[in-house]
């Protein structure tokens, strides 16, 4: 079975412009969730979808939002990006939610310049 | 808000020496989750332990959660180069629908 699958891989944006990234969870997974990771810290939650819905949101501005499809995927979509929104944008999935082990995709690496 | 914080935040040992990562909480833990990444890639689990006393062991790799302490620990025996990367603890902050991680530990292992 395919494991979580996120792209693109890599993005290169300038200040000022919108950004949209893609993750398709593993099959028969219902819940997503969006992550980012700056260089040398650990990830930090931003957004988890369960069966289209959101559930929980992290301490992002309301530039970041995100969706959920009736097929499960997701997409995170960020707005008017500062050069701060450089990071490693990583996508998990799980059956439910946290209560379960969550599956990570490879990540999609974004730098704003 | 509850916060996890690991130690050592880094790590060389030789190979074939044995190490161990802690992981403290702020608040009580109800369960926790081991990941292992490799630098600049996605997170593979690791391990997850849901009670208090609880021990988990795959290959060389075991994790112990100890609630009253509000600590668990990554013991890896017998270190390999393979075992090299960054090793993140992670829990979901209770009823709040929100997941957090340490602050990692980065683990090089020398051939």
């Amino acid at each position: 079975d395919a494991g979580v699958t996120q792209s693109p891989t890599h993005l290169i944006k300038t200040r000022g412009q919108h950004v949209t990234l893609r993750c398709s969870p593993i099959s028969g997974h219902k819940s997503v969730s969006w992550y980012q990771q700056v260089l040398g810290q650990g990830p930090q939650f931003i957004f988890q979808y369960y069966e289209k819905e959101e559930r929980g949101r992290g301490n992002f501005p309301d530039r970041f939002s995100a969706r959920q499809f009736p097929n499960y995927s997701s997409e995170l979509n960020v707005n008017a990006l500062l050069l701060g929104d450089s990071a490693l944008y990583l996508c998990a999935s799980s059956f439910r939610g946290f209560q379960e082990t969550q599956y990570f995709g490879p990540g999609t690496r974004l730098l704003v310049l | 808000s509850q916060e996890l914080e690991q130690s050592p935040q880094s790590l060389i040992v030789q190979e074939g020496k044995n190490l161990t990562i802690n992981c403290t909480s702020s608040k009580t833990l109800y369960g926790l989750y081991w990941y292992k990444q490799k630098y600049g890639e996605g997170l593979i689990f690791l391990m997850m332990l849901q009670k208090g006393g609880e021990e988990k062991s795959h290959e060389k790799i075991t994790a112990k959660l100890d609630e009253k302490k509000q600590q668990s620990s990554l013991h890896i025996t017998a270190s390999q180069p393979s075992h090299a990367g960054i090793y993140l603890c992670g829990v979901e902050t209770s009823g709040t629908y929100k997941y957090i991680f340490g602050t990692g530990t980065r683990l090089k292992v020398l051939a």
